[in-house]
């Protein structure tokens, strides 16, 4: 079993639409979740970082922790076309571990 | 520069050669990690190293990997003997502090033909 489980999706939405991506994790010593977006040839870039349960919004985002389920979620809401990207889910205890990233795909 | 900077950014070699990437960290930053992403797969930890301690060589995946981290700044991963599999982005990051947030630059893909 991995660490880190991410559907690989790929998944397509209309414009406009919410967005909700998913990982599990195994590791109950883990303490820091993020999410990272990578657009095609790039590097990973990074969209939100929690550090406890409970919800962090920042302006379409919002990241979600629970720890008693061992699961987080990154909602987009009106979802733009510009956001169609691979999603990662990323947590650590000293290295960061990774999901296997969920293809999101917007379409006008 | 503002970010971290791997060279080359691109790198074709022929099987059996050995191929050296090089990442030149965030100023200041005290971690530096090394993960390959293969196709349509997620990152892969190969490497970190934080500040003067030993590095946790945990994910290399064969002895023809190897990497150094000179004066706690820039850091070079070296592949010898390339394999076709060997093939993927091989990406630096580097944060202030363990554990903390890490930031990524561009990636170095390594084609081995």
């Amino acid at each position: 079993q991995k660490e880190v489980e991410q559907d690989p999706g790929p998944l397509s939405v209309p414009e406009g639409a919410i967005v909700s991506l998913n990982c599990t994790y195994s590791n109950s010593a883990f303490q820091y979740f993020m999410w990272y977006r990578q657009y095609s040839r790039k590097g990973p870039e990074l969209l939100m970082y929690t550090y406890s349960s409970g919800n962090k919004e920042d302006g379409r985002f919002t990241a979600q922790v629970d720890k008693s389920s061992k699961y987080i979620s990154l909602f987009i809401r009106d979802s733009q076309p510009s956001d169609s990207a691979t999603y990662l889910c990323a947590m650590n205890t000293d290295k960061l571990i990774f999901g296997t990233g969920t293809r999101l795909q917007v379409f006008p | 520069g503002a970010g971290v900077s791997q060279s080359p950014s691109n790198k074709v070699t022929e099987k059996g050669k050995d191929v050296e990437l090089r990442c030149d960290p965030i100023s200041g930053h005290t971690a530096l990690y090394w993960y390959r992403q293969s196709l349509g797969q997620g990152l892969e930890f190969l490497i970190y190293f934080q500040g003067n301690s030993a590095p946790d060589k945990s994910g290399l995946p064969s002895d023809r990997f190897s990497a150094e981290r000179t004066g706690g700044s820039v850091s070079t991963l070296t592949i010898q003997r390339t394999q076709q599999e060997d093939s993927a982005v091989y990406l630096c990051a580097s944060s202030l502090v363990e554990g903390n947030t890490i930031y990524f630059g561009e990636g170095s893909w390594l084609t081995v033909v």
